[in-house]
């Protein structure tokens, strides 16, 4: 089992509409959790980070942590086609940082 | 502004050369971190080093070295390159406590071993 896990995609919506992205992860002992945005052929670039069960809002977007069921989610409101994107999914876990391979996100207008 | 550059962005090599791509930041942060970026995978942690002279494997560190002389530089070696390290690599740095450290990441070196 992978210590983070993502749907690769492509995840697909319509311009407007509310974008999901989900991660898993294998150890109850994580402690902190990244969302990074990555454009074809670019570098990684932080969207959010959440530290505490529960959600976090800024502007559009929305992450969801739930430690006990070991999962964090990052919530696209208002999707627009700029957002289209690979999303990748980051956890610390003993000051050891390890990234999901990502989920590609299309925004169609 | 404060930044972070990797040089080359991109390096044609051949088989058994030892090839070394450099990582230079101006925020003065303590933490720096290679990485590998290979479809399929995502991002896999090579070194990384919490300050000056200290440096530790990551997950996929052999054929890799990395040494830390100065806050500003983290360059990576390859020892002996193999086709297998054809990859992405990206630099990052962060500072603070590590548990929680946001990181930076600069432009990249795309690497062809041939």
């Amino acid at each position: 089992q992978k210590e983070v896990e993502q749907n690769s995609g492509p995840l697909s919506v319509p311009e407007g509409a509310i974008a999901s992205l989900n991660c898993t992860y294998s150890d109850r002992g994580s402690q902190s959790f990244f969302w990074y945005r990555q454009y074809s052929g670019k570098s990684p670039e932080l969207i959010m980070f959440i530290y505490s069960n529960g959600d976090k809002e800024d502007g559009r977007f929305t992450a969801q942590l739930n430690k006990a069921s070991q999962y964090v989610s990052l919530l696209i409101r208002d999707s627009q086609p700029s957002d289209s994107a690979t999303y990748l999914c980051a956890v610390i876990t003993n000051n050891d940082m390890r990234f999901g391979a990502g989920t590609r996100l299309t925004v169609k207008p | 502004d404060a930044e972070i550059t990797q040089s080359p962005r991109h390096k044609i090599t051949e088989t058994g050369r030892q090839v070394t791509l450099a990582c230079h930041q101006t925020w003065n942060h303590n933490n720096m971190f290679w990485y590998r970026q290979d479809l399929g995978h995502g991002l896999r942690l090579i070194h990384y080093s919490y300050g000056v002279q200290d440096t530790n494997k990551g997950e996929v560190s052999d054929g890799y070295s990395v040494s830390r002389s100065n806050t500003e530089d983290l360059p990576l070696t390859l020892e002996s390159a193999a086709s297998s390290q054809t990859s992405v690599y990206f630099c990052a740095s962060s500072d603070g406590i590590v548990a929680k450290n946001i990181q930076y990441f600069g432009a990249g070196t795309r690497l062809s071993v041939l």
